[in-house]
């Protein structure tokens, strides 16, 4: 199975920074990976997909980068709302696989 | 409006069964695959695996097969996940979720979208 390595596992921000969460894959997955936000006792959100397709509905100050086996979500201007959990997903091939998980705390 | 809702929490003992259900509405249930995840408590997500409810094509994690089941009956836009014995390390909350698979120049895509709420299980003596 293709293991999805999440860095880093915890972050500490404030209102308005901007931050990075990395998910590496342990092989290559073309561009077969989305990000999933998930907030205290609620199920997760997609929030991009195909690596940099932002879903609709979610905001332009998340955004997605990379290919291959090294990739990046980016949050601007971090807001309130923002503060939860993070995963990376691949969907390459199966067994799909969930990175570790990024908490991101102010 | 695409939704899945799933059936409520569960408490139960080990060694026994147990069935949970996750029903679409909003959209053709049988054009997408459901793929269901574990959360441990105070863990992260783990994918155990997805199933066609068009002709239940099911694809396991292989840490999850022969652990659970996964099925669905696409007359009622339902897909379940279900153990036939539980241990207390089943204990986690459990999430179904649509996967939509769109069609580009290089092959195809996906992403997960919506989520159930979740169920929560507990196993217990």
């Amino acid at each position: 199975a293709i293991q999805m390595t999440q860095s880093p596992s915890s972050l500490s921000a404030s209102v308005g920074d901007r931050v990075t969460i990395s998910c590496r894959a342990s092989e290559g997955i073309r561009n077969d990976l989305g990000w999933y936000q998930q907030k205290p006792g609620k199920a997760p959100k997609l929030l991009i997909y195909a690596v940099s397709s932002l879903q609709s509905g979610v905001p332009s100050r998340f955004s997605g980068s990379g290919s291959g086996t090294d990739f990046t979500l980016t949050i601007n201007s971090l807001q309130p709302e923002d503060f939860a959990t993070y995963y990376c997903l691949q969907d390459y091939n199966f067994p799909y696989t969930f990175g570790q998980g990024t908490k991101l705390e102010i | 409006e695409v939704q899945l809702v799933q059936s409520g929490a569960e408490v139960k003992k080990p060694g026994e069964s147990l069935k949970i259900s996750c029903k679409g509405s909003g959209y053709s249930f049988g054009s997408y695959w459901i793929g269901w995840a574990r959360q441990m408590p105070g863990k992260g997500l783990e994918w155990m695996g997805i199933i066609s409810p068009d002709d239940s094509d099911t694809r396991y994690n292989p840490s999850f097969r022969g652990q659970v089941t996964i099925s669905a009956d696409k007359s009622i836009n339902t897909a379940y996940l279900q153990w036939s014995s539980l241990r207390a390390s089943d204990t986690a909350i459990y999430y179904c979720a649509r996967r939509v698979t769109y069609y580009v120049s290089t092959g195809s895509k996906n992403y997960f979208d919506p989520w159930g709420q979740g169920t929560l299980v507990t196993v217990s003596s």
